[in-house]
């Protein structure tokens, strides 16, 4: 079975621009989380879906960060604009139901300069 | 919240030796405990994982170990080859309604030859 896939791998951008990742979980999985893992840390949520409902973004900076799964499949995750604490890599993981094993991709490394 | 911590940060073992790495946390009600194996610039993956009804599991030369009372849980590599070099995360989460996953900071483990 094919893995959950993001793009762009790699991104540097400048302060104050924007970006936006994509995601593509495993065909069928239900739930589709994204994640930032700051270097040296360990992955922090900041948004879950279930379908094309939000579940948790209670970790979601609002102000700039913006998520969505339209068609409760495939998602995009914005950033506007860019600070230079952003720099980090974004992890996109999916799941069959919100109780199941996590999957994740390979990730965004994103780099704010 | 959940909060996970995970010791030690770093740890280097000689290849063919044990290793093991601890993590606590805080939410009583927290009842499923991944691991997830991180190599450099690749995806977190799942190794083993255990619930809170079971109190040990073991995988080939994986194992995890669970006090409730405590509220701890460990890994155990035994038997250490060059390619379990990589970061470790633990992490916890509370298998009803929409608990999302809480992760430890990450064990990075080198195996020495």
């Amino acid at each position: 079975e094919a893995g959950v896939a993001q793009s762009p791998r790699y991104k540097i951008i400048e302060k104050r621009q924007s970006v936006a990742f994509w995601c593509n979980p495993i065909s069928g999985h239900a739930t589709l989380y994204w994640y930032q893992q700051i270097l040296g840390q360990g992955p922090k949520l900041l948004i879950q879906f279930q379908n094309n409902g939000v579940v948790d973004d209670s970790q979601l900076p609002k102000d700039r960060f913006s998520a969505e799964r339209l068609k409760g499949v495939d998602s995009t995750l914005k950033i506007q604009p860019a600070k230079l604490e952003d720099s980090a890599v974004y992890l996109c993981a999916s799941s069959p139901g919100y109780s199941e094993t996590q999957y994740f991709g390979p990730g965004t490394r994103l780099l704010v300069l | 919240g959940e909060n996970v911590e995970q010791h030690p940060s770093t740890l280097s073992v000689q290849e063919g030796d044990s290793a093991v790495i601890k993590c606590t946390y805080s939410d009583s009600a927290s009842n499923y405990f991944p691991w997830y194996k991180q190599e450099l610039g690749k995806r977190p993956q799942l190794i083993i994982d255990i619930r809170s009804n079971v109190g040990e599991k073991k995988d080939q030369r994986i194992a995890v170990t669970l006090n409730k009372t405590a509220k701890h849980f460990s890994l155990h590599i035994t038997e250490t080859q060059p390619e379990d070099s990589a970061v470790y995360f633990c992490a916890a989460r509370a298998n009803f309604g929409n608990e999302k996953l809480t992760f430890g900071t990450g064990t990075r483990l080198t195996i020495i030859p």
